[in-house]
């Protein structure tokens, strides 16, 4: 069936490292990729999309990796800051659903100072 | 300031008792949808509206309503609700269906 989910559901790092959230997908026909940050008592709020002819996106200080071979999306945030603390979703979209968008059960990434 | 809004902010009601969720957005989108958030089972697509008088359902729909008589709203409604409704939710938009969402703040109901 079509999933979209995460291989960590949490992640502590040292403010000032290099965050790496990672997220799987299994339906094929997704062409459309979302990550989305929800900081606690909010909605989840849009950080940087990727299409499927791209491989790599880069934002302010997040980049977004897809393998296609292997259905892998990964967030990269470079020198986390305790501001960056959140539960992170990735999403999907595929064409043959396009109406739709699946989420993934979010990652709570926690920044120590 | 371009934002959905959703009110209230915090519900508490009884079962069986009729209660609406509104949510309005100010960026002239065609899409908007609704989710539920629960511990473990993350976002959940409750109901979807491609455009005006245009509903569809989502992957959790029963128990639930909604409306789409102007672009701007997109309320959910709750005819008789139950404690398994007990969760926090959420409204999105986007400009058209398939691009990224724009989120509410969210509605967190308690069904006694």
């Amino acid at each position: 069936g079509e999933s979209v989910g995460l291989h960590l559901p949490t992640l502590s790092v040292q403010e000032g490292d290099n965050s790496i959230i990672n997220c799987a997908y299994s339906n094929s026909a997704s062409d459309y990729f979302i990550w989305y940050k929800q900081e606690s008592g909010k909605g989840p709020q849009f950080i940087i999309d990727i299409r499927s002819n791209m491989d790599k996106r880069q934002g302010q200080r997040v980049t977004v990796l897809l393998n296609k071979t292997v259905k892998h999306l990964s967030l990269q945030i470079a020198a986390t800051q305790p501001g960056d603390s959140a539960v992170y979703f990735c999403a999907e979209n595929s064409k043959t659903s396009y109406d739709k968008v699946i989420f993934g059960p979010g990652t709570s990434l926690s920044v120590i100072p | 300031e371009a934002q959905v809004t959703q009110n209230p902010r915090y519900l508490i009601t009884v079962t069986g008792k009729k209660l609406t969720v509104t949510c309005s957005q100010n960026m002239n989108h065609e899409y908007m949808s609704w989710y539920r958030q629960d511990p473990g089972l993350g976002l959940r697509q409750i109901y979807y509206s491609m455009n005006v008088e245009v509903t569809d359902k989502g992957d959790v729909p029963e128990g639930y309503k909604v409306s789409r008589k102007e672009k701007r709203n997109f309320p959910l409604i709750l005819e008789s609700p139950s404690p398994n409704q007990t969760s926090l939710y959420f409204c999105a938009s986007s400009l058209n269906p398939g691009e990224k969402l724009f989120f509410g703040s969210g509605t967190q109901l308690s069904v006694l």
